[in-house]
């Protein structure tokens, strides 16, 4: 049972370029989110979905997309990387009301040059 | 829009010296409220969930309390390794929407 997995660990982008961050978990869980979190600045909600083909925005959506075509996959997809989008970003998966934790992946240091 | 604060955003404590952390909440239908911890480099570690009122969970030297309109994570007799930031997030609507707080960095002295 591996958990919430996310490639890459780290990964440097020029201004322009596009990339997918890969989320993984194992859990069967139906409910994944995407976080980007900058310094002093806690965790901001880029996407969230409840399940296989449903996806929603979260606070800071622009210059991010996301699909969920599986249960267990949640990429999200940065178009036109901006240095802005320099941040650390976060997948995590939370089964639903009732079932207690939500799950972290370990996170993917991300910088736009 | 739901609002999460937590307050102070740091905190510096003595070995063994008890407090509080504050994580202050503005929504509409809460669902149920998180505490995490999370070490620098690394993901947020899940530590509580309080549904309701008036519930309480406990773990180690940790105590979560919830009211209507806040959490507390009660430190008792912190160690160094306590030394951590901590965040607290809610949970609300349908579709189960998470809200963070900022997080509140706490260093413990030996």
């Amino acid at each position: 049972n591996a958990g919430v997995t996310q490639t890459p660990k780290f990964r440097i982008l020029k201004i322009g370029q596009s990339m997918t961050l890969q989320c993984t978990q194992d859990m069967n869980h139906n409910y994944m989110y995407w976080y980007r979190q900058d310094p002093g600045m806690g965790l901001k909600l880029i996407y969230y979905s409840v399940g296989a083909g449903i996806t929603d925005k979260g606070e800071v959506p622009n210059g991010y997309n996301v699909s969920r075509s599986t249960t267990e996959d949640f990429p999200l997809r940065l178009e036109l990387a901006a240095p802005s989008q320099t941040s650390v970003y976060f997948c995590a998966s939370y089964g639903g009301p009732g079932l207690n934790e939500q799950f972290f992946g370990p996170g993917t240091r991300l910088t736009v040059l | 829009e739901d609002q999460v604060t937590q307050s102070p955003e740091a905190l510096r404590l003595q070995e063994g010296e008890s407090s509080s952390l504050n994580c202050s909440y503005t929504v509409s239908g809460l669902r149920g409220l998180f505490w995490y911890r999370q070490d620098p480099g690394k993901g947020p570690e899940f530590l509580f969930t309080l549904y309701s009122a008036g519930e309480e969970k406990e773990k180690e030297r940790l105590k979560a309390t919830l009211t209507k309109k806040e959490s507390f994570l009660h430190i008792t007799a912190p160690k160094p390794e306590d030394s951590a930031t901590y965040l607290c997030a809610v949970v609300t609507g349908a579709n189960s929407k998470l809200t963070f707080g900022k997080g509140i960095t706490l260093s413990v002295r030996p």
